[in-house]
C-alpha cells in the first residue's frame, strides 16, 4: 500500500525567509504532484513531476523529485504572506489513475 | 470551459437520509474520482472510475456507491448518512499528467 509523509505538518514563517516542505512516499511511483489549498477553496495544482531529477519553478515555488530515495521537495524562496495556504504532495501509481495524498503542510507567513 | 462542476457545495442531511453528488467534467476525461477531505488527514479516495461502465473502490468506499454511465458523469451515493461521513468532498476529472478538481461539497450528517 503507498504511503506518503508530508513534512513539517505545520510551518510557521516569516516573510523574506527560505524553507523547505518534504514528501516521502513508499512505493514506486511514476509521477509526483504538488496542490495548493486555500481555506474553504479547492485544490489548485502547482507542479507535476514525472521523472527522476525533475525539477520545475513557478515565482517563489520550487519542486523537486528524486525517485531513487522517493522523495520530492517543495522549496519556499524569500517567503511573502500570500503563500499562506496549506501545500499537498500527491503520489500517483497504477499509471496515473490512482493519486494518494499526503496529509498536507499548513504553510503561516508572518509579514 | 467549465472543467468539473460539482453540486451541491453545501448541505446537511439527517442520519439515514441518502443523496447523491453530482459530479460533471467536460474535458473528456477518462478517469474520474471521488475524495474527502478531513482535518489532519489529507485527501482519501473513495472511488474511481477509468471509463464508463468501469468503477473501483478507494482507500474508504465504505457508505458510498458510484456509477459511470457516461464519460462527462460521475456521482457519488450516500445511501444512508451517518455522522462519520462529515466532510468536504471533492470530485477530480485526470487528464494525460494533470488532475482538475471540482468545487468541492461541505457536507455535515446530523
Amino acid at each position: 500500500e503507498l504511503k506518503v509523509e508530508q513534512n513539517p505538518l505545520f510551518l510557521s514563517m516569516q516573510e523574506g525567509k527560505n524553507y523547505t516542505i518534504y514528501c516521502n512516499y513508499s512505493t514506486t511511483s511514476d509521477r509526483l504532484y504538488w496542490y495548493r489549498q486555500d481555506p474553504g477553496k479547492s485544490l489548485e495544482s502547482l507542479f507535476v513531476l514525472l521523472s527522476n531529477g525533475a525539477v520545475k519553478q513557478e515565482g517563489r515555488l520550487m519542486a523537486s523529485l528524486d525517485t531513487k530515495a522517493r522523495l520530492s521537495t517543495l522549496h519556499i524562496t524569500a517567503a511573502v504572506h500570500d503563500l499562506s495556504a496549506t501545500y499537498f504532495c500527491a503520489v500517483g501509481s497504477g499509471g496515473y489513475q490512482k493519486v494518494t495524498f499526503g496529509t498536507g503542510t499548513k504553510l503561516q507567513v508572518i509579514p | 470551459n467549465a472543467g468539473v462542476t460539482q453540486t451541491p457545495k453545501f448541505q446537511v442531511l439527517k442520519t439515514g437520509q441518502s443523496m447523491t453528488l453530482q459530479c460533471a467534467q467536460d474535458m473528456n476525461h477518462e478517469y474520474m474520482s471521488w475524495y474527502r477531505q478531513d482535518p489532519g488527514m489529507g485527501l482519501r479516495l473513495i472511488h474511481y472510475s477509468v471509463g464508463a461502465g468501469i468503477t473501483d473502490q478507494g482507500e474508504v468506499p465504505n457508505g458510498y456507491n458510484v456509477s459511470r454511465s457516461t464519460t462527462e458523469d460521475f456521482p457519488l451515493r450516500l445511501l444512508s448518512a451517518a455522522p462519520s461521513q462529515t466532510s468536504v468532498y471533492f470530485c477530480a476529472s485526470t487528464g494525460d499528467t494533470e488532475a482538475f478538481f471540482g468545487q468541492g461539497t461541505r457536507l455535515t450528517v446530523v
